[in-house]
């Protein structure tokens, strides 16, 4: 079974741009959630999606928007970058909402504001 | 708010060595706790989850406990190799409402020394 795929690995973006980070879940989860690294604040939820609905949001300003399709692939959308965007994109996918199992991690969207 | 935090930040061992890390959370409101494991650049593994009814869980040399009502979970690493070298996260994720909307410690960053 592939695990979750997340797309592209690296990019490099300047301020003012905006960025489109894409993730494939692992086939049958209906979950993804997305999770903001960085060194100073650490992993923090963005959002999370379960049938093409957004059920969960983050503390994070309007500029960071998602979807998920109805193959339950998911896309976040970064608006106006600024130089604090700088970070590890994470996903992650789980069968089921309920949190009750174990969450599958991609290996992530590094992305530079310069 | 729920609040995780790990300790120690940093710590280094010799090889063969059985260790502790540490993780207390302050509202213990909780549905589960993930171990996941973080090298250098990449995305997150899943060591151990536990559901807040169990005390404990084991896989091979990993076994991770939780006290709920004290707001505290142990992850036990036995007779540790290189390979074991990385950063331990832990998370917690709500009761109610928040589907796999996970809250992380800031990371237990192992090395372990030939």
């Amino acid at each position: 079974k592939a695990g979750v795929t997340q797309t592209p690995r690296y990019l490099i973006k300047t301020r003012g741009q905006q960025v489109t980070l894409s993730c494939s879940p692992i086939s049958g989860h209906r979950s993804v959630s997305w999770y903001q690294q960085t060194p100073g604040q650490g992993l923090q939820f963005l959002f999370e999606y379960f049938s093409e609905t957004q059920r969960n949001k983050g503390n994070f300003p309007g500029r960071f928007s998602g979807r998920q399709f109805s193959n339950s692939r998911s896309e976040m959308n970064v608006s106006t970058l600024e130089l604090g965007d700088s970070a590890l994109y994470l996903c992650a996918s789980s069968e089921k909402l309920a949190g009750a199992e174990e969450l599958f991690f991609g290996e992530g969207s590094r992305l530079t504001v310069l | 708010k729920q609040e995780v935090t790990q300790i120690p930040a940093a710590l280094s061992v010799p090889e063969g060595e059985n260790l502790v890390l540490n993780c207390s959370f302050t509202d213990s409101a909780i549905y589960n706790l993930q171990w996941f494991r973080q090298d250098p650049g990449k995305g997150l593994t899943s060591l151990l989850l536990i559901q807040s009814s169990q005390r404990e869980q084991t896989s091979g040399r990993l076994n991770a406990s939780l006290d709920k009502s004290s707001g505290r979970s142990t992850l036990y690493i036995a007779a540790s190799q290189p390979g074991d070298s990385a950063t331990y996260l832990c998370a917690v994720s709500p009761l109610t409402g928040g589907g796999n909307k996970l809250t992380f410690g800031t990371g237990t960053q192992l090395k372990v020394e030939l």
